[in-house]
This record gives structure tokens, C-alpha cells and sequence, in this order.
């Protein structure tokens, strides 16, 4: 089946504790994204990856990382959590073509609570 | 921001009746797609319509887009208990960052 596919689904951590999302697409789509949702503020993208060993800032890249080292692989790092970074996060991937103006496919979501 | 704006914010009606949901744009677009989310869940893509189209349907659903206008609707018809959930519009613009940009979405309630 053609997916998306987030880890973990649901996370509790404190400030400060590394944390890494894993995100995996089995599409072989070149372009993969990470959003952040919150309430009232729709889906805000924090970076986004055009293909291997390609990745560039979305709008909210502030604290935190992400590499890019195969191409069904994207994940999201966040080296000192902060609970202003309490959020649902989605992965996403397209076809890619150079452009990520095509109908994006979507994870399950993680749901990050920092305390 | 160039984010799509979408309106209502939320919208109730009794399951059978259609549903109308607005999404406004500020500059020159590639495309626009709806997608649905049921609460807590991964976004669905419903229907990309092309800058060069006005009219899209797939099943129960029609899209018009108003380029003059910058504006686009998702029409929903013969509502379902099942169509409760989240609607969004997504434009993909002509220049600048490659990605799609989302509006805050309309929150469809069908009351059975």
C-alpha cells in the first residue's frame, strides 16, 4: 500500500531531551515535506526536501534539523525541545518533477507534547 | 502572508443539504488543491484544479476557481454524516518557494 508513515504517533518529552520523527514514504516520491499544526494557525511548513542530500527552510524552521540521506527517509530532529514546539506534525511527499506543486500525500501525524 | 484564507471558519448543516466552503488567494497561482482532514488525522488530497480550469468535480464534489477573483469553492452535495471534518485550500504559486501554502480551513459539521 502506498503510504506515508510517521514514529511515533504519540510523544511525551521534557524540554531540553533530543527527540528525532521519523518519517518514510514507500512511493519513491522526490519531495518530502514536514509541517507544524496549530490551532487557529493551519499547517505551517518547517522544511522541506526537493531530493536526496537537498533540504531547505519552510516558513518555521527555527529549532529544529532535518537530513536527507535516502530518498524514502525524512526525518525531523529537534536537538533541544522547547514547549513552544508542543504541536501535530505531519510528513508529506510528492512526485516530486522539480516542483512540489502537485498533490502531496500525507503521514498519520505525531502528536508532540514538551513539557 | 500569502496564505489562502478560508471561510466560514465553520459551518453546521443537516446531513442531505449542500455544502459551500470559500478560499481566498492574494497572488498568482499554479494551482489550487482542497484537502480534508478528519480530526487528528493526516490531511486528504480531494481535487487539484489548474490555474487554466474553472469548473472540477469528482463524485459529490465541485470546485470552481475564480482567478479574477482569486478565489476558489468547494462545493459538497447530498452531505453525508461521514463528510464531518476539516476542509483546506492549498495554493501553489507561481514564483517563490517551492511548496504549497494552506489556509487555516473550515470546520464542516453534518448533523444526521
Amino acid at each position: 500500500e502506498a503510504q506515508v508513515t510517521q514514529n511515533p504517533r504519540y510523544l511525551i518529552t521534557v524540554t531540553g531531551k533530543k527527540l528525532t520523527v521519523t518519517c518514510s514514504q514507500n512511493m519513491n516520491h522526490e519531495y518530502m515535506s514536514w509541517y507544524r499544526q496549530d490551532p487557529g494557525l493551519g499547517l505551517r511548513q518547517i522544511y522541506y526536501s526537493m531530493n536526496v542530500e537537498v533540504t531547505d527552510k519552510g516558513d518555521v524552521p527555527e529549532g529544529y534539523k532535518v537530513s536527507r540521506k535516502e530518498k524514502r527517509n525524512f526525518p525531523l530532529i529537534l536537538e533541544s525541545p522547547s514547549p513552544n514546539q508542543t504541536s501535530l506534525y505531519f510528513c508529506a511527499s510528492s512526485l516530486g518533477r522539480r516542483n512540489a506543486k502537485e498533490t502531496q500525500y500525507f503521514g498519520p501525524g505525531t502528536r508532540l507534547l514538551v513539557l | 502572508s500569502q496564505q489562502g484564507e478560508e471561510d466560514p471558519q465553520a459551518l453546521s448543516i443537516q446531513e442531505g443539504e449542500n455544502a459551500t466552503m470559500n478560499c481566498s488567494y492574494k497572488t498568482s497561482i499554479n494551482n489550487l488543491q482542497w484537502y480534508r482532514q478528519n480530526s487528528g488525522r493526516g490531511l486528504v488530497h480531494l481535487i487539484l484544479i489548474r490555474s487554466n480550469e474553472r469548473e472540477k468535480h469528482s463524485g459529490r464534489l465541485r470546485v470552481t476557481l475564480d482567478t479574477s477573483k482569486k478565489s476558489s469553492s468547494l462545493l459538497i452535495t447530498a452531505s453525508r454524516a461521514a463528510d464531518t471534518a476539516s476542509y483546506f485550500c492549498a495554493t501553489a504559486y507561481n514564483f517563490g518557494n517551492e511548496k504549497l501554502t494552506f489556509g487555516t480551513g473550515t470546520r464542516l459539521t453534518i448533523i444526521p
